[in-house]
């Protein structure tokens, strides 16, 4: 059974540019969620898709956004890139809200 | 609020031995559980073990187990003879299960664990 898979693995870009970052889910689970571990700051929710809503979004800027597919895979953009939105982001999938999250192998995003 | 409190930046641990890294949790919801994850320095978080908050015995997954102190708000991770593949980072955390939080995960600052031979 395949993971949760990420694309791309790194990513370059300046300052005011666009993010997308993309995220597959394990076959079979609907909910996807996306975190930010940035240095010093730890692991931080920022977003929980499901059923292809958005259903709960942690503490960060509008600027920050994405979706859900029908396929259950996602997307997060991050818009106006500032410098410390570099960071590793890290999506996770689960079937149901209340089961077992596994991660992918993240996106390491650097903002120059 | 919920919080995630490991106290212990880094640990070191002869190869074969067991080991204990500490987490404590606050929060004041009746249900709610307890994960750990282990991260190597490619990054992945690797699901290790859960315990839920009503669970009566404490959680055991082959070599880890989880020492779940209600009362103290405690949930410490046991690592049976330790290998040189369980250096890397492990995150303790805590996930909401009543009030519709949507499994998110709070994370506690990680303990950096490394195995010597």
């Amino acid at each position: 059974e395949a993971g949760v898979t990420q694309s791309p693995t790194h990513l370059i870009k300046t300052r005011g540019q666009q993010a997308t970052l993309r995220c597959s889910p394990i076959s079979g689970h609907t909910s996807v969620y996306w975190y930010q571990q940035a240095l010093g700051l730890g692991l931080q929710f920022l977003l929980w898709y499901d059923e292809g809503e958005e259903r709960n979004r942690g503490n960060f800027p509008p600027r920050f956004s994405g979706r859900q597919f029908p396929n259950y895979s996602s997307e997060l953009n991050v818009n106006a890139l500032e410098l410390e939105d570099s960071a590793l982001y890290l999506c996770a999938s689960s079937f149901g809200q209340y089961n077992e999250q596994f991660f992918g192998p993240g996106t390491r995003l650097t903002v120059l | 609020a919920q919080k995630i409190t490991q106290t212990q930046p880094g640990m070191f641990v002869q190869e074969k031995e067991a080991v204990t890294l500490d987490c404590t949790y606050d929060t004041s919801d009746p249900s709610y559980g307890l994960f750990w994850y282990k991260q190597p320095s490619s990054g992945e978080m690797i699901f290790l073990i859960y315990q839920g908050s009503y669970d009566q015995q404490n959680a055991t997954e082959g070599r880890y187990s989880l020492n779940f102190q209600k009362a103290r708000k405690s949930a410490n991770l046991v690592i049976s003879a330790s290998q040189l593949g369980d250096s890397a980072m492990y995150f303790c955390a805590m996930r909401d299960e009543i009030y519709n939080q949507g499994g998110k995960l709070i994370f506690g600052q990680g303990t950096e664990l490394s195995v010597k031979p």
